[in-house]
Order: C-alpha cells, then sequence, then structure tokens
C-alpha cells in the first residue's frame, strides 16, 4: 500500500516569508508525527496529532510554528516568517495509536 | 546533550557483521526501535524490541537489550553494500520518539 507522502519535497524559500508542508499519511493511522531534522543530528519531536486534534505541541519550537489537521487525515505544518535556523528536513510520520511510526521522505526546507 | 547516544561512524568489510551501540536514559521506555535513513531519504523501520525482551532476530538483523544497563545493539550479519546507511536507535516515550544522532555504516569491498 501507499506509504506516508511528503510535498514538496524540496523547498527554498527567503528569511520572512511563510511556507507550508503538507503530509499525507498512510490511509487509516488515526496518529500522525511531525518532526525535524537538523544536519548530522537525529530527528527531534514537533508535534503529535491523534485525530484531528494537537495532542502534544510541545516540540514546536515557538509561535511561528504551528500545524492542523482539519479532517484527522492531511496535516500541514505552517511556518510564519521563517528564519535561517529554520532550515532543516522536516519529518511526517504516521500510526495506528501505540505501534511504530511509519515515515515519509521528508521535505528539506532551505531559508536563504 | 543526546539523551539517546551512538557512536558516529562504522567501517565495516562486506560480508562480515556490523554491530552498532546504543545508549538511552528512559527507563520507561517501553519500545525501542532502529531505523535506517539512505541519502536523501527518509526513515525506515528495521525492527523494534519491546523493553521486557532480551532479544530479537529477524533474518540478517538480531537486536539486543541490556535494560539494566540501558544498552540497545543492533547486529548485521553479512553485511553488504546496500547495507550503507545511517542508522538510528529511538527510544519510545508514550507516543514520542527520541532518537540518536544516528551511526553512518560504510560497507567497503
Amino acid at each position: 500500500g501507499a506509504g506516508v507522502s511528503q510535498t514538496p519535497s524540496n523547498k527554498v524559500t527567503e528569511k520572512g516569508k511563510y511556507v507550508e508542508l503538507r503530509c499525507d499519511p498512510i490511509s487509516g493511522h488515526t496518529a500522525l508525527y511531525w518532526y525535524r531534522q537538523s544536519l548530522g543530528q537525529g530527528p527531534e519531536f514537533l508535534i503529535y496529532f491523534q485525530g484531528t486534534g494537537a495532542a502534544d505541541d510541545s516540540g514546536l519550537p515557538n509561535d511561528r510554528f504551528f500545524a492542523v489537521r482539519p479532517e484527522g487525515s492531511v496535516s500541514t505544518l505552517k511556518i510564519q516568517r521563517t528564519e535561517r535556523g529554520d532550515s532543516a528536513v522536516y519529518l511526517c510520520a504516521s500510526s495506528s495509536p501505540g505501534y511504530e511510526q511509519y515515515f515519509g521522505p521528508g521535505t528539506r526546507l532551505t531559508v536563504t | 546533550g543526546e539523551d539517546v547516544e551512538q557512536s558516529l561512524f562504522l567501517s565495516v568489510r562486506e560480508g562480515d557483521s556490523s554491530v552498532i551501540n546504543c545508549t538511552y536514559t528512559d527507563s520507561s521506555s517501553t519500545y525501542l526501535y532502529w531505523y535506517k535513513q539512505e541519502p536523501g531519504a527518509g526513515l525506515q523501520l528495521l525492527t523494534y524490541i519491546f523493553s521486557n525482551m532480551d532479544m530479537k532476530q529477524d533474518q540478517r538483523l538480531t537486536v539486543l537489550l541490556n535494560k539494566k544497563d540501558k544498552h540497545l545493539s543492533l547486529r548485521i550479519a553479512d553485511t553488504q553494500t546496500g547495507d550503507s546507511a545511517i542508522y538510528f536507535c529511538a527510544e519510545s516515550r508514550d507516543y514520542k520518539l527520541s532518537f540518536g544522532a544516528g551511526t553512518t555504516v560504510t560497507v567497503r569491498a
């Protein structure tokens, strides 16, 4: 079956601009996660959705970051007033609750 | 610093066994995972072990867990060139995964 998909695969934006990153989870997975992976590091947790609600957003670095999942399937990670330090690979994962997480290929964000 | 620690690099000859080590901190972690990441790709789940087990074997992969020392290892038998990648150890804290920085495995002919 289809895995987790993320679009775009690459995004280059200028400092100060707004970006949206999209994640399509595996069909039937009610849990969805966003992680951020900086160069040479492991992924770091950002936010967890169970259904439509953000059950835990404690990993979001500041209020420029926001994520939604309005219908309990597709999720969008939104970053306002981007900064060069936001450059990273943004990974999305999905799972059935309590089960292993399956990751998408990621979106590489570059802020110039 | 990292809650999950791994050595950064491992070089192994094709056909030999690879052993990747990891230490973690949270004794309440229920599952421990190994993920593989190839260049430009996302994370591929390789295997996982429940915290009340001490060993799990899955084809060429063997996971050993020493819960007392909070030490996890992944052994890859008969390492192939396709095994060249970055391997991440992760512990689960409820729904969150906490990853190490990854071990880059290079397989030489």
